[in-house]
């Protein structure tokens, strides 16, 4: 069974620039969601979706963040504009259902804001 | 106030020195705690879900319990193959996660 694929793997970019994360979650997995780990921390709930909709962005600074599920498939975490403290792993994490579901892992986008 | 409190943070035990990581919560209407192994330059990956107080899960040299307001990570015998960062993380309210700030564990040959 193939894991959660995320990509890019690593991405450098300057302030104020924009900056787009993609994820393709387990197969047949219902619940997606995107975390903020910043180094020598848990990871952060960014968002979390079920199919298409949204479950949970209370965490998600929505003035410069956005995401979206088209289809209940592929998801897409985009940053405009980038600042300092965006400088994080970009985890993104899928289960069957988000009720007492082992969540797996994709590899995480490593973003550096210089 | 974090929700999750992991200790310590930071663990160095000889290979051999049995030890134990605790997670303490303080949501109210737990649903479930994970533990979660993370190696460096990777994404964290699951070891175990507890439900209830009172409930043990083994695999290999680790074992996780779960009390009414904490869980702990029971490592024993390690092996330098088990340093790594141990996650743990609640499941409550609307299932919405909340993670730890983890243990990093070193275990030295």
């Amino acid at each position: 069974e193939a894991g959660v694929a995320q990509s890019p793997r690593y991405k450098i970019i300057e302030k104020r620039q924009s900056v787009a994360f993609w994820c393709n979650p387990i197969s047949g997995h219902a619940t997606l969601y995107w975390y903020q780990q910043i180094l020598g921390q848990g990871p952060k709930l960014l968002i979390q979706f079920q199919n298409n909709g949204v479950v949970d962005d209370s965490q998600l600074p929505k003035d410069r963040f956005s995401a979206e599920r088209l289809k209940g498939v592929d998801s897409t975490l985009k940053i405009q504009p980038a600042k300092l403290e965006d400088s994080a792993v970009y985890l993104c994490a899928s289960s069957e259902l988000a009720s007492l579901r082992t969540q797996y892992f994709g590899p995480g986008t490593r973003l550096l804001v210089l | 106030e974090d929700q999750v409190t992991q200790s310590p943070e930071a663990l160095r035990l000889q290979e051999g020195e049995s030890s134990s990581l605790n997670c303490s919560y303080t949501v109210s209407g737990l649903r479930g705690l994970f533990w979660y192994r993370q190696d460096p330059g990777k994404g964290p990956e699951f070891l175990f879900t507890l439900y209830s107080a009172g409930e043990e899960k083994e695999k290999e040299r680790l074992k996780a319990t779960l009390t009414k307001k904490e869980s702990f990570l029971h490592i024993t015998a390690p092996k330098p193959e088990d340093s790594a960062t141990y996650l743990c993380a609640v499941l409550w309210g609307s299932y919405i996660p909340t993670f730890g700030r983890g243990t990093s564990l070193i275990v030295h040959p």
